[in-house]
């Protein structure tokens, strides 16, 4: 069975920087690209990033809204996927989504499975 | 970038068809997927690539993709059906993920 567990989760001052995990069990984790989305109070979803398996080169993609702010890495030998929010803003104020991605008939992605995610508030 | 629009709300009374609708520009040419997400629960892939259906989604839930709209159909619809849903589709230029605002759908 396919799990992701997010922790990391906090408040945290604007400016301030914090580190997000993911860790993945019941699938072959270096297999996989990794994504993240997240969800602020009361909104839809938005995509924030994810990172290529290290079989694609392990490079990342960001939404614009993070892209120098949030850096996206991978453990292979841990199974798990980090999301580093440095700069933090009020509007990073969300709940973060690990997800698994799949390839869809384009060969773009798509998010087969994700966790049940961890809160992140920012305020003074 | 590419925008998709989903209407805010759908109603439907047990039982009945409920249709939600996905739209975008020449949105028929990429590949749609769907995500309910429930009250206070993580989302959950009910269709990829348009029509498909992951393992252990009902096959009352599917999925249809051509012109300018894509559409969710959940057939005999229960009240735990009761969800917000988003499509989702990738920006063919950036190759970035793009979701759609969501659908509320009300079962009455």
């Amino acid at each position: 069975e396919v799990q992701l567990v997010e922790s990391g989760g906090d408040l945290a001052k604007p400016g301030r920087s914090l580190r997000l995990s993911c860790t993945a069990s019941g699938f072959m984790f270096g297999d996989y690209p990794m994504g993240w989305v997240r969800q602020a109070p009361g909104k839809g979803l938005e995509w924030v990033g994810f990172i290529r398996s290290n079989f694609y080169g392990g490079t990342a993609e960001y939404a614009a809204s993070v892209k120098g702010r949030f850096t996206i890495s991978i453990d292979d030998s841990q199974n798990v996927a980090y999301l580093q929010l440095n700069g933090l803003k009020t509007e990073d104020t969300a709940v973060y989504y690990c997800t698994r991605a799949g390839f869809d008939g384009n060969g773009d992605y798509y998010f087969d499975y994700w966790g049940l995610g961890t809160l992140v508030t920012v305020s003074s | 970038s590419y925008v998709v629009t989903q209407p805010p709300s759908v109603s439907v009374a047990p039982g009945q068809t409920a249709r939600i609708t996905c739209g975008g520009d020449n949105i028929g040419s990429k590949s749609v997927h769907w995500y309910q997400q429930r009250p206070g629960q993580a989302p959950v892939l009910v269709v990829y690539d348009d029509s498909e259906r992951p393992s252990g989604i009902p096959e009352r839930f599917s999925g249809s993709n051509s012109g300018t709209t894509a559409t969710l159909t959940i057939s005999s619809v229960e009240a735990k059906d009761e969800a917000d849903f988003f499509c989702q589709v990738s920006d063919s230029t950036s190759e970035h993920p793009v979701f759609g605002g969501g659908t509320k759908l009300t079962v009455l």
